[in-house]
């Protein structure tokens, strides 16, 4: 019964440094999505993938990449980190059956700083 | 464009209140509208939805109704719980994107 599950859980980077965030699901939705979270600013859209092998920009998309590695696995990359990067990362699914980007269910979100 | 404004938190009630949190909306076209709750140290997780005008969506005693005519979903329920504490956001959905509000804070006091 786990759903959504990210790791890692928090993590501290320096400027310039990469690393790659996962998210793995188990519900076999065929969207998932990565969102982050700012104060004052609601959820954006980083990247989402209406199904395996396909991704596609969301709102803030620069300075990120993204894996969809099979149905089950969808991770996020930031190959250069940067102090505005500092965020909670979400990491989403959803069964989309029709509505495309309407997450259903979220991991517990990997709290990130960049020094 | 497409947009969503809810009401600035926080918001702070006593347990058995009565808990409304404001949610108006911008959009072309015909939207859906969704409600989703954050508690402490976890995700979002969907509360409602409603997918055309006059629906109204519900879900463990919380309640919105969607509103065309003032581009409107109010969260409202009767009797809030301490268990209710938690940041509310209020999101639209034009079938291509998701739009965010920037949520709402409630704690509610024993």
């Amino acid at each position: 019964n786990a759903g959504v599950t990210q790791t890692p859980k928090f993590q501290v980077l320096k400027t310039g440094q990469s690393m790659t965030l996962q998210c793995a699901q188990d519900m076999n939705h065929n969207s998932m999505y990565w969102y982050r979270q700012d104060p004052g600013m609601g959820l954006r859209l980083i990247y989402y993938s209406a199904s395996e092998g396909t991704t596609d920009k969301g709102e803030v998309p620069n300075g990120y990449n993204v894996s969809r590695l099979n149905k089950r696995e969808f991770s996020l990359r930031l190959e250069s980190a940067a102090p505005s990067q500092t965020s909670v990362y979400f990491c989403a699914s959803s069964d989309s059956s029709g509505l495309i980007n309407q997450p259903q269910h979220f991991g517990d979100g990997t709290r990130l700083s960049i020094l | 464009g497409n947009s969503v404004t809810q009401m600035e938190g926080p918001v702070t009630l006593s347990e058995e209140a009565f808990l409304t949190i404001n949610c108006t909306y911008t959009a072309t076209g015909y939207p859906s509208l969704f409600w989703y709750v954050q508690y402490p140290g976890e995700g979002l997780q969907l509360l409602l939805k409603a997918t055309k005008a006059d629906d109204k969506g519900s879900n463990k005693g919380f309640e919105a109704t969607y509103r065309k005519e003032t581009t409107s979903f109010h969260l409202e329920k009767g009797s809030v719980q301490v268990s209710d504490s938690a940041v509310y956001f209020c999101a639209l959905s034009d079938w291509e994107n998701l739009f965010f509000g920037t949520g709402t804070r409630l704690t509610v006091i024993p």
